[in-house]
């Protein structure tokens, strides 16, 4: 049973550049969820997402960062004209529908972006 | 504002004693709360969790303790093993308006010597 997907594990961009982050959520899990992780800091929570839904996204940034969870595929994390500030980890969890099984989410490996 | 505190950045331990790991939290609308396991270049990895409404839950070598009067919860690892060597994080799931969102405390470092 494969766990949570993510690719790439690293991402070199320049300045300016486009990033896309995927993640393919365990089997049978239907929300998603993207945190970013500062050197020297705790994950912090950016989007959470059901199948073609954004259901909160408190914690993305306001200008260039957008999330999507499609029908079919992954899901897709955009960076548009990175910065270096965006050079962070970038982890994506998943959990099952409904709630009756608790609220854990199950984290994939992380996709390490370098903006150079 | 950090809402779930992990105060403690780091704890050495003796193999075979008990780690005890603490975090507290400041929103009271927590409801649930969870420790994750996170080594280097892997993402976190589930390890245990409880409901607001209990104040144990134990799991093998793990257990989670809760004292929602204190806003403190702390996660004892006995015996302590060495591949227990990690970053641990507290997180923290809200119950209302936040949905499903996790806060995370900044994590401690548990280090079990031989």
């Amino acid at each position: 049973n494969a766990g949570v997907m993510q690719n790439p594990r690293h991402l070199v961009r320049r300045r300016g550049q486009e990033a896309r982050l995927r993640c393919s959520p365990m089997k049978g899990h239907s929300h998603v969820y993207w945190y970013r992780q500062l050197p020297e800091e705790g994950l912090k929570f950016m989007v959470y997402l059901q199948k073609e839904n954004i259901i909160d996204e408190s914690g993305m940034p306001k200008e260039r960062f957008s999330a999507e969870f499609p029908k079919e595929g992954p899901s897709i994390l955009r960076i548009q004209q990175v910065v270096r500030g965006d050079s962070a980890a970038y982890f994506c969890a998943s959990s099952p529908p409904g709630t009756s099984g608790g609220y854990e989410q199950y984290f994939g490996p992380g996709t390490r972006l370098t903006v150079t | 504002d950090q809402q779930v505190k992990q105060n403690s950045p780091s704890l050495s331990v003796q193999e075979g004693r008990i780690s005890i790991l603490n975090c507290d939290y400041t929103n009271s609308m927590f409801d649930y709360f969870l420790w994750y396991k996170k080594y280097p270049a892997e993402g976190p990895t589930f390890l245990i969790s409880i409901s607001s409404i209990k104040d144990k839950n134990e799991d093998g070598r793990f257990t989670v303790f809760l004292n929602k009067s204190a806003k403190h919860l702390s996660l004892h690892i006995v015996p302590s093993q060495p591949g227990d060597s990690a970053v641990y994080f507290c997180a923290a799931r809200g119950s209302t308006g936040g949905g499903n969102k996790l806060t995370f405390g900044t994590g401690t470092q548990l280090k079990v010597e031989l």
